[in-house]
């Protein structure tokens, strides 16, 4: 089945850029997102690249897509203390109806 | 900005026992999802439901749990006899079209259910 992963833990300073990495297996997925969670919230979502785009930028967030490596990438340039949080990769293929495979999450931290 | 709202926010419930969680969806999203996360796991699929019916649905999903949307507004889920492994985080999400396009998903906030 697919299976997406993600490092766990991220650690930065404040005005440092974040680099959060996932990687999946489902080669026909057709989006894939970046959500955010902050403690005691539910799943925002952060911003979404369609399977034939490279990159997609938006504000301080940069999202890069290595289709033949599976690999998506969430930049965010002059990270805040407000980025702390947990960063979920996700996916949707065409199979079913939209499902969404998340990974694990990757914990940001963000220190002054 | 249109809310998906889930309640309560936090259920403890004896092994055993049923437990309803409870989500109001937007209000013009015609698809509707149960999404749930065990603590240190992934965010994993439930069910998805659709013009009053199931639509499709995880192999987590067995005959303990049920979905209901009993009026034009709420959306709940039932387990009829908890376990232990069900303690997780529960969430609704809506979504007004399949999904496919990338801002189709609004989730709730969550329902933390524990079983003891």
């Amino acid at each position: 089945g697919e299976d997406v992963e993600q490092s766990l833990f991220l650690s930065v300073r404040e005005g440092d850029s974040s680099v959060i990495n996932c990687t999946y297996t489902d080669s026909s997925s057709t989006y894939l997102y970046w959500y955010k969670q902050e403690p005691g919230a539910g799943l925002q979502l952060l911003t979404y690249i369609f399977s034939n785009m490279d990159m997609k930028q938006d504000q301080r967030l940069t999202v890069l897509l290595n289709k033949k490596d599976k690999h998506l990438s969430l930049r965010i340039a002059d990270t805040q203390t407000g980025d702390s949080a947990i960063y979920f990769c996700a996916e949707t293929s065409n199979s079913g109806y939209s499902t969404l495979t998340f990974g694990k999450g990757t914990m940001l931290l963000v220190s002054p | 900005e249109p809310e998906v709202t889930q309640t309560p926010s936090h259920q403890v419930t004896q092994m055993g026992q049923e437990v309803i969680l409870r989500c109001v969806p937007i209000s013009n999203h015609l698809y509707f999802y149960w999404y749930r996360q065990i603590l240190g796991q992934k965010v994993e699929f439930l069910v998805s439901f659709y013009n009053n019916e199931i639509s499709e649905k995880s192999e987590i999903f067995d005959d303990q749990f049920s979905v209901e949307r009993p009026d034009g507004s709420n959306f709940t889920l039932k387990i009829r006899s908890t376990k232990l492994e069900d303690s997780a985080m529960y969430f609704c999400a809506s979504s007004g079209n399949l999904g496919q396009e990338g801002n189709g998903y609004t989730f709730g906030s969550g329902t933390r259910l524990t079983v003891v």
